[in-house]
């Protein structure tokens, strides 16, 4: 299993709003390490959305937001759209592990 | 535009080795770390190991570590992943990444290439 734990999966219908955790421990998250955010859209390379805990990349739509708490971090999607329907992954560096870690994704379904 | 290309996946007997390779351009590649990271068909990402911008500091998975050894060339803006002893479970979609650091811990990756697969199979 995942060094960081992601929900399997989640679901919303357009226009609602949407939330994926990412549980850590104090060896990554915890610790004060910074958490990414991934999207994988079917078929392609992963895509950094989030860096630093909660800032957005150019191009990112505003939709997107970060934030971390804790031994945890969640990514928010508002206003959501069909085009959003993707995986998402965290990503962390681990202390004890000397490495990054990713969390096991979350499938994200627009209904 | 910052462009990545993977190459030298391919079937590969239980055992033995593949070298792969990460050609890169569009950005001072000397400035940044590089990382692999793979994707096992219809699973997760996995961080596979990651090399600052010197060579001067390089980390592994455990699952690779003593098996797999990374390393560049930065006169050839290329980066590179030998594999030996190659298993099964070693199969997947190996991604080059660039790092956001010239430092090899704490980056994130961006961005990445579209991957070279690697089959491990008898």
């Amino acid at each position: 299993q995942s060094v960081l734990t992601q929900p399997p999966s989640v679901s919303g219908a357009p226009g609602q709003r949407v939330t994926i955790s990412c549980t850590g421990s104090s060896s990554n998250i915890g610790a004060g390490y910074d958490v990414q955010w991934y999207q994988q859209l079917p078929g392609t390379a992963p895509k950094l959305f989030i860096y630093g805990n909660s800032n957005r990349p150019s191009g990112v739509p505003d939709r997107f937001s970060g934030s971390k708490s804790g031994t945890s971090a969640s990514l928010a999607i508002t206003g959501l759209q069909a085009e959003d329907e993707a995986d998402y992954y965290c990503q962390s560096y681990d202390s004890s592990l000397s490495g990054s870690v990713f969390g096991g994704g979350t499938k994200l379904t627009v209904l | 535009e910052v462009q990545l290309v993977e190459s030298g996946g391919g079937l590969v007997q239980p055992g033995r080795s593949l070298r792969l390779s990460c050609a890169a351009s569009g950005f001072t590649f000397d400035d940044y770390a590089m990382h692999w990271v793979r994707q096992a068909p219809g699973k997760g990402l996995e961080w596979v190991s990651g090399i600052s911008w010197n060579s001067g500091s390089i980390g592994y998975a455990d699952s690779v570590k003593g098996r797999f050894t990374i390393s560049r060339d930065n006169a050839k803006n290329s980066l590179y992943l030998q594999m030996n002893s190659l298993r099964p479970e070693d199969t997947a979609l190996y991604y080059c990444a660039k790092g956001s650091l010239p430092a090899a811990y704490f980056n994130w990756f961006d961005p990445w290439g579209q991957g070279t697969l690697v089959t491990v199979s008898s």
